[in-house]
């Protein structure tokens, strides 16, 4: 059985660009998180989503957006791209909404902005 | 909003040894904590978790104690091994959301 599934593994953008990370659930899990987690620090929530529906949203800029599609894959975008948003990008799936289930994490997208 | 705090940032211990690490939080509502146990280049990995009605859990090496009152929640390794050296993260279900704020994350360092 396939654990969380993120793409790509590693990118490097210009300050300014664009960006689109991607995010496939383990099956039958209908919830996914994205945390972004910044060199020596612990991840910090940017959104949920449940059943294609935003359910939560972290203290981050209009910059980032995310969506979730009806597989339940979900996609994280970031736009106008900051040095500071260089960090490891976490997707985490579980089963259904709220924080009762323990999250698993994918490997993660390692985004470097120059 | 929820706030965990993390302690120590860095912690050393000879192997066979236990090891500590205690997480203190901000809300009282709070009643799911979680504990990741993240290696060099890899994912967090849940290691063990407790809920808000239970006060003590345990899985083989590994258990974690939960103080409601004082809001305070503790992993607990045993007989540590080189391959328990990692960054440990606890976290706290965020009353009202659908968020984990987490810790800042302990260093283990297993010293064969």
């Amino acid at each position: 059985d396939a654990g969380v599934t993120q793409s790509p593994t590693h990118l490097i953008k210009t300050r300014g660009q664009q960006v689109t990370l991607r995010c496939s659930p383990i099956s039958g899990h209908k919830s996914v998180s994205w945390y972004q987690q910044v060199l020596g620090q612990g991840p910090q929530f940017i959104f949920q989503y449940y059943e294609k529906e935003e359910r939560g949203r972290g203290n981050f800029p209009d910059r980032f957006s995310a969506r979730q599609f009806p597989n339940y894959s979900s996609e994280l975008n970031v736009n106008a791209l900051l040095l500071g948003d260089s960090a490891l990008y976490l997707c985490a799936s579980n089963p259904g909404p709220g924080a009762v289930y323990g999250y698993t994490f994918g490997s993660g997208t390692r985004l470097t902005v120059v | 909003g929820e706030n965990v705090e993390q302690h120590p940032s860095t912690l050393s211990v000879q192997e066979g040894d236990s090891a500590v690490i205690k997480c203190t939080y901000s809300d009282s509502a709070s009643n799911y904590f979680p504990w990741y146990k993240q290696e060099l280049g890899k994912r967090p990995q849940l290691i063990i978790d407790i809920r808000s009605n239970v006060g003590e859990k345990k899985d083989q090496r590994i258990a974690v104690t939960l103080n409601k009152t004082a809001k305070h929640f503790s992993l607990h390794i045993t007989e540590t091994q080189p391959e328990d050296s990692a960054v440990y993260f606890c976290a706290a279900s965020d009353p009202g959301t659908y968020k984990y704020i987490f810790g800042t994350g302990t260093r283990l360092k297993v010293l064969a």
